[in-house]
């Protein structure tokens, strides 16, 4: 079963406006970690935010923020004021605290984001 | 600078060949990991391993090994056996086990097999 979900393979943005990027999760394990990473064309991975399950407030980093709802298990992702240096592909994804899984990161399939000036 | 290097960034071989991927930590993690992306496409989990000489099979190790005889280092294998090698390969580090701690990647290895 899919335990990442991201729905929207392609996103377009115009230069210096909002985004939001969306992330639904499916697990069963109280104790989780929820993760936004960065992937320019370049290839590699860059870590851009966090958000624990207990986490009564939303995780913020720079103009990076996570609009983390619990109850309908989404974690989404919002970029505020886009640059152009923003467009790259967006992966979210999950840690579960349970002792099966170890210590194992699972990835949605990503999010393609294009912004335009 | 502490960091996670992938060699080479660039790899080619010829089919039937197996190949070693190259992956070192000097960030003191215990934790180390492979991931498989295929273009346009998520990450796959290879092979993880929590401590030095312990691995555990991820979701797609069929014609992969790797050995971890070092905190440093988790060198993958490509072997014969994997039907389709050409991929993007990422090795990535943790400083824990537990499941608040953020994975840091390395540049990746590109892999096509001719």
């Amino acid at each position: 079963a899919q335990k990442i979900t991201q729905t929207q393979p392609g996103m377009f943005v115009q230069e210096k406006e909002a985004v939001t990027l969306d992330c639904t999760y499916d697990t069963s394990d109280p104790s989780y970690g929820l993760f936004w990473y960065k992937q320019p064309s370049s290839g590699e991975m860059i870590f851009l935010i966090y958000q624990g399950s207990y986490d009564q407030q939303n995780a913020t980093e720079g103009r990076y923020s996570l609009n983390f709802q619990k109850a309908r298990k989404s974690a989404n992702l919002v970029i505020s004021a886009s640059q152009l240096g923003d467009s790259a592909m967006y992966f979210c994804a999950m840690r579960e605290g349970r002792e099966t899984s170890g210590s194992r990161l699972t990835f949605g399939e990503g999010t393609q984001l294009t912004v335009n000036p | 600078d502490g960091g996670i290097t992938q060699s080479p960034k660039y790899l080619f071989r010829k089919e039937g060949q197996n190949v070693t991927l190259s992956c070192e930590q000097n960030l003191n993690h215990d934790a180390m990991y492979w991931y498989r992306q295929d273009p346009g496409q998520g990450l796959r989990l290879i092979y993880y391993s929590q401590i030095v000489n312990d691995f555990q099979k991820g979701d797609i190790a069929e014609g992969y090994s790797v050995s971890r005889e070092k905190k440093e280092s988790f060198p993958l294998t490509v072997t014969s056996a994997q039907k389709n090698p050409t991929a993007f390969y990422l090795c990535a580090s943790s400083l824990g086990l537990g499941w608040s701690t953020e994975a840091f990647f390395g540049q990746g290895t590109r892999l096509t097999v001719v």
